[in-house]
């Protein structure tokens, strides 16, 4: 099946820093999501971009499906951005595959 | 509107018990699915229904696993003579259509196995 990688898997930011996640897949796909785990558990939908870029607020995602990886930018970080990132990608098939996440831990 | 709801948000069972999970997926989505999440295993699909279609079970781990969706709408998950390696959050989500379409995730239920 497909392989889907994060990285990095742990990331500490102070407060206002930028940063950059990488979600690598390994096969095409028709769906690919961006998730934030909230302290609760809650995964909370990012983006839904299968290809090319959106961008909500401080956030702001890329795929490019022909080199198959995906970025997710997070600018001015703040300690509500705290949590586990997941990529999750669907390659035809019926389920999400999901990476294994990025921590992020944001400092004041 | 509404999400993705779940029921319980926490369950304590013995082992050899049996458990159902109940999952109300968003009005109007066809799909829903079936995941869980534990420490060693990351996040795993378990089942898939899409409409009145047969169910895609091939991620459910054992045969004490079951899950039914009753009138497209309303699923539950059912754990047959539970073991302490079934202890995991247990996710639901739900989307318009197949796969391909965007996945939106409940509040889980935290089933732990004594």
């Amino acid at each position: 099946g497909i392989q889907v990688e994060q990285s990095p898997p742990d990331l500490i930011l102070q407060e206002g820093a930028n940063s950059t996640l990488r979600c690598n897949f390994s096969d095409s796909v028709n769906n690919l999501q961006w998730f934030h785990q909230n302290p609760w558990g809650q995964l909370i939908n990012l983006f839904y971009i299968p290809s090319g870029t959106k961008q909500n607020g401080r956030l702001s995602a890329t795929t490019v499906a022909t080199e198959r990886y995906s970025l997710l930018y997070i600018s001015s970080s703040q300690t509500t951005d705290s949590g586990v990132y997941f990529c999750a990608v669907t390659g035809g098939g019926n389920k999400l595959t999901f990476g294994t996440g990025t921590q992020l831990k944001v400092e004041l | 509107g509404a999400g993705v709801s779940q029921s319980p948000s926490n369950k304590v069972t013995e082992k050899g018990k049996d458990v159902e999970l109940r999952c109300d997926p968003i009005s109007g989505h066809t799909a829903l699915y079936w995941y869980r999440q534990s420490l060693g295993q990351g996040l795993e699909f378990l089942i898939y229904f899409q409409g009145n279609s047969a169910p895609d079970k091939s991620g459910l781990p054992s045969d004490r696993f079951s899950a039914e969706r009753t009138g497209g709408s309303v699923s539950t998950l059912t754990i047959q003579r539970t073991q302490q390696e079934d202890s995991a959050v247990y996710l639901c989500a739900s989307s318009l259509g197949r796969a391909a379409y965007e996945q939106y995730f409940g509040p889980g239920t935290r089933l732990t196995v004594t």
